[in-house]
C-alpha cells in the first residue's frame, strides 16, 4: 500500500490562480519530505524540500507547509504560469540510505 | 557533467528475453537507486546502492537483480522479462547522507516495453 497518499490526480488552473497539492503520510519516522517536478519525456527533478521540524517554506512561487501533528504537508504554487505545467510528485524519506517514498503524482495543466 | 544518464532510451523485449539497463552517473556519487514508473502508482523502489559492491533490495524487487562494480555505473538486469515489467525505469543518484540534504538526482528514464 502507498505510503505516501497524494491528491489530486489531476488539477486544471488558470494562468495567474494558486495550484494546491495535498499529501499525507502515516510513518513518523519520516524525516525528510521533498517534491519533486517532472515534465513529459523527462525524469523528476527536486523542486522543493522541507523537514518536520519547519512548518512552512517558500522558495519563489513555491511553497510547502507541513502539518506534523496531522501528517500532512502541502504544495502551493502561485501565481501559476503556463511552464509550470508538469506532474508534481510528493515524497517522504525514512532514515538511512535515504530511500524514498513516493505519492502517485498530480498531473497540473495550466491554461493561459 | 553530463549527471545521470541513461542507457538506452527506448526498448522492446519478447516474453522471456533478458536485457541490462545501464545507469552512470559522473557526480562522484556514493548512492544510486532503480525506480520504475506506472500510471497512478509513483516511483517505487527496485533496488538501491550505498558505494561500489554492495546492493539491497527495495519495494519491489522481484524479477530484477542489480550490480554495482564501479562507483558511477549501477546495472539493472531482467533475467526474464514478463509484461509486468512494461513501465519506464528511472535512475537517481545522491551524495551519502553525511555528506548532504539527501539530493536525488534522476536520469532520463527508459521506456521498456514487453510483448
Amino acid at each position: 500500500q502507498q505510503q505516501v497518499k497524494q491528491s489530486p490526480q489531476s488539477l486544471i488552473v488558470q494562468k495567474g490562480g494558486i495550484s494546491i497539492i495535498n499529501c499525507a503520510y502515516e510513518n513518523t519516522a519520516f524525516d525528510y519530505f521533498p517534491w519533486y517536478q517532472q515534465f513529459p519525456g523527462k525524469g523528476p527533478a527536486l523542486l522543493i524540500a522541507i523537514r518536520p521540524d519547519v512548518s512552512e517554506k517558500k522558495e519563489g512561487r513555491f511553497t510547502i507547509s507541513f502539518n506534523k501533528s496531522a501528517k500532512q504537508f502541502s504544495l502551493h504554487i502561485m501565481d501559476s504560469q503556463p511552464g509550470d505545467s508538469a506532474t508534481y510528485f510528493c515524497a517522504a524519506r525514512r532514515g538511512s540510505w535515504g530511500k524514498l517514498q513516493f505519492g502517485a503524482g498530480t498531473q497540473v495543466v495550466v491554461t493561459p | 557533467n553530463a549527471g545521470v544518464t541513461q542507457t538506452p532510451k527506448f526498448r522492446v523485449l519478447k516474453t522471456g528475453q533478458s536485457m541490462t539497463l545501464l545507469c552512470a552517473q559522473d557526480m562522484n556519487h556514493e548512492y544510486m537507486y532503480w525506480y520504475r514508473q506506472d500510471p497512478g502508482m509513483g516511483l517505487r523502489l527496485i533496488h538501491y546502492s550505498v558505494g561500489e559492491g554492495t546492493t539491497a533490495k527495495g519495494e519491489v524487487p522481484d524479477g530484477y537483480n542489480v550490480s554495482r562494480l564501479k562507483k558511477q555505473n549501477f546495472l539493472l538486469g531482467l533475467e526474464s522479462a514478463a509484461p509486468s515489467q512494461t513501465s519506464v525505469y528511472f535512475c537517481a543518484s545522491s551524495h551519502s547522507i553525511r555528506d548532504s540534504p539527501y539530493e536525488q538526482y534522476f536520469g532520463p528514464g527508459t521506456r521498456l516495453t514487453v510483448t
